[in-house]
């Protein structure tokens, strides 16, 4: 059974610091099927990153991803008020979908 | 653009079944699949199935006996039901649109979600 774990729980930083969230499959995957989300308190999910290193339209570019076989990593270079949030990894295990437990990166 | 919006009751009694509807707006529900994600208060995201047009499915293995997913593409509508629920569905239900792409795979477009309680 393929579990995902993201570290750490919470994140606690300030504006302008640099964010870096793990996500770890409990076996070895393709990137192609690994995705980040971001979500904020009483809305959906929004997709930020997919294929490990994608980002998704919109998304800017100081959200990148990175990461390959069970390890993979979404880092934002420099944090801005709106990035404090839940972030998700999502795995594709062909032909089911699985989410991480999340990371909350909150204000420090 | 693409919007999708839940529809269906807010409050289930236990053992009964839940049922929703999710409207697609802004592009045909034709040549993507198509997704239930549920949220339990306070808790994380666990999807649920998906859908393609044709009318194939792929449940969550956990849920899969209690689980049905259909398509309507005359409506540009998808539908669930979950079947001898319990307090433990109650959460925040979202549809989404799988994004299946050369170069990943996400779920690219949300409904809003719809809180179900499952309470006598």
């Amino acid at each position: 059974e393929f579990v995902l774990t993201q570290s750490p729980d919470t994140l606690s930083l300030s504006p302008g610091e640099r964010a870096t969230l793990s996500c770890r499959a409990s076996q070895s995957v393709g990137s192609d099927y690994l995705a980040w989300y971001q979500q904020k308190p009483g809305q959906a999910p929004r997709l930020l990153m997919y294929g490990a290193s994608t980002r998704a339209t919109g998304i800017p570019d100081r959200f990148s991803g990175s990461g390959s076989g069970a390890d993979f990593t979404l880092t934002i270079s420099r944090l801005e008020p709106e990035d404090f949030a839940v972030y998700y990894c999502q795995l594709y295990v062909i032909p089911v979908f699985i989410f991480g437990p999340g990371t909350k990166v909150d204000i420090k | 653009q693409v919007q999708l919006q839940e529809s269906g009751p807010g409050l289930v009694k236990p053992s009964e079944t839940l049922s929703l509807t999710c409207s697609v707006s802004g592009v045909s529900i034709s040549n993507y699949y198509w997704s239930w994600i549920r949220q339990p208060p306070g808790k994380g995201l666990e999807w649920i199935g998906y859908i393609y047009y044709s009318g194939s499915t792929n449940y969550n293995p956990s849920l899969k006996s209690r689980v049905t997913i259909s398509i309507d593409p005359s409506k540009d509508q998808f539908s669930l039901k979950l079947s001898s629920v319990t307090a433990a569905d109650t959460a925040v239900y979202y549809c989404a649109r799988v994004a299946i792409t050369v170069t990943g795979t996400g779920f690219d477009y949300w409904g809003q979600g719809t809180l179900v309680t499952v309470s006598s």
